[in-house]
């Protein structure tokens, strides 16, 4: 059975880094082919992808990102972090994340979701 | 502006067949899978390409392409239905994915 749950800090003032956490259960990331990502939905608005970490370290974000955030993943604790910097009130949003296999564009199962509110 | 384009809204009577379309160049080389999300949980994956649906799903579910058009049709549906529905495929780049704007299906 996968499972995958969110965790972080709910309230971040702008300009400020944010660190969100996913830890899993039910599969590895060691292999090439099976990966975690990273999705978003600001409040009353569409999901929006944001990036995806496999296991061979291969990470892809969503361009307007524009280096903003960063993936990473800790196979020792089945982890997969999502480091974003410079918040700004429009990054307010449910963050999710889910476990997919390369190449196919399948979010197969989703976390809980994180509501991450960006305000001075 | 999203690259995937969904109508905001449908609606179908209980027990009808309703077509649910997302539009995008991408969609000529490449499928789309489909997520629903209903009020207070987390997206459901419900079906990639044509036929392929995790458990749970009911086989009322089926999806389709043609050109540059993708299709999610639900065949009878149901009240339980009812929730915002979102493709999703590679952007044009073909190197990154990409969510349509969603589609919220109500079920009369």
């Amino acid at each position: 059975q996968i499972t995958l749950k969110e965790s972080g800090p709910t309230l971040v003032k702008p300009a400020q880094t944010l660190t969100l956490t996913c830890t899993f259960s039910g599969f590895s990331l060691s292999s090439s082919g099976v990966g975690v990502a990273w999705i978003r939905q600001p409040p009353g608005k569409a999901l929006e992808w944001l990036a995806v970490i496999y296991g061979n370290d291969l990470k892809t974000y969503r361009p307007s990102l524009n280096g903003r955030f960063s993936i990473t993943k800790d196979n020792a604790n089945n982890q997969v972090g999502l480091t974003m910097t410079n918040m700004d009130p429009v990054d307010t949003a449910t963050y999710y994340c889910a476990n997919t296999y390369r190449g196919s564009g399948i979010f197969e199962f989703w976390g809980q979701g994180a509501l991450v509110t960006v305000s001075s | 502006s999203s690259e995937l384009t969904q109508d905001p809204a449908v609606s179908v009577a209980l027990g009808q067949t309703v077509r649910i379309t997302c539009h995008g160049d991408s969609l000529r080389s490449y499928y789309a899978s489909w997520y629903r999300r209903k009020p207070g949980q987390a997206p459901v994956f419900v079906i990639y390409a044509e036929n392929n649906r995790p458990a749970g799903i009911p086989h009322r579910f089926s999806g389709s392409r043609s050109g540059n058009t993708a299709s999610l049709t639900i065949t009878g549906a149901q009240a339980e239905d009812e929730g915002d529905y979102y493709c999703n495929s590679r952007d044009s780049s073909g190197n990154h994915w990409v969510f349509g704007g969603g589609t919220k299906l109500t079920v009369l």
